[in-house]
């Protein structure tokens, strides 16, 4: 069975901190996506990342970083100096074989001035 | 690109009438689309797999008798939740899969439809 656990369910910052999100999954399929996508208060999903099994280089965009580690089974994200704007739920999913999205319970992140 | 689009963005409806909500992609073929729902403060639960022409295939759990899923073209899916009750209110996520495109397993939302039942 496939399942992502993102064990914290609400963090607050003060703007500029840094701040990681958690990612821990499970599956058995060698071939697997894993993704980020942030919520905002609108509701839209926004994709942040895409990674697959066999891409382990940690990856920077901007303020944002992921680390990926297969032989801990977590994919962490991290923002940078926060900024108000990063204010939302943040779901980490898996994808394998079937193609079914399976999403964490997803981080509630504050983000205060 | 890969724009997909939803309408209504929300709906208000008394309890015992049906709803229908429309995903479309709009400058991208998708032979599956995905419904998903979200309850308050909940994460997305996949509720079915809707394939061009075919049947939905449905999670364990979800009546398909109670949330009909029609795909019948390339850019259309549509969702319909008959006899809606309060219980069904919920913010419904549809995402489209693209045919041609390079994003292995990667789906596209579309803006969600926020369903209240009265």
């Amino acid at each position: 069975a496939q399942k992502v656990t993102q064990a914290q369910t609400e963090i607050s910052v003060v703007e500029k901190e840094d701040v990681t999100l958690d990612c821990v999954y499970e599956t058995r399929d060698t071939t697997y996506y894993l993704f980020w996508y942030k919520q905002p208060p609108s509701g839209e999903l926004v994709f942040l990342i895409r990674r697959n099994s066999f891409d382990e280089q940690n990856e920077i965009s901007g303020r944002y970083s992921w680390n990926f580690q297969k032989s801990t089974s977590s994919f962490n994200f991290t923002i940078t100096a926060s900024q108000v704007v990063d204010s939302a739920v943040y779901f980490c999913a898996l994808s394998g074989n079937t193609d079914k999205l399976i999403f964490g319970t997803g981080t509630r992140l504050q983000v205060f001035p | 690109g890969a724009v997909v689009s939803q309408h209504p963005s929300w709906v208000i409806c008394k309890s015992g009438t049906s709803v229908k909500i429309e995903c479309r992609s709009l400058d991208f073929q998708a032979t599956t689309m995905f419904w998903y729902r979200q309850f308050p403060k909940q994460s997305l639960m996949l509720m079915a797999t809707s394939n061009e022409g075919s049947k939905a295939t449905y999670e364990q759990g979800v009546e398909k008798d109670k949330f009909l899923i029609n795909h019948a073209s390339l850019t259309l899916s549509t969702l319909t939740v008959t006899s809606a009750h309060p219980e069904d209110s919920s913010f419904y996520i549809c995402s489209a899969r693209d045919l041609g495109g390079v994003g292995m397993n990667e789906q596209f939302f579309g803006p969600g439809t926020r369903l209240t039942v009265l």
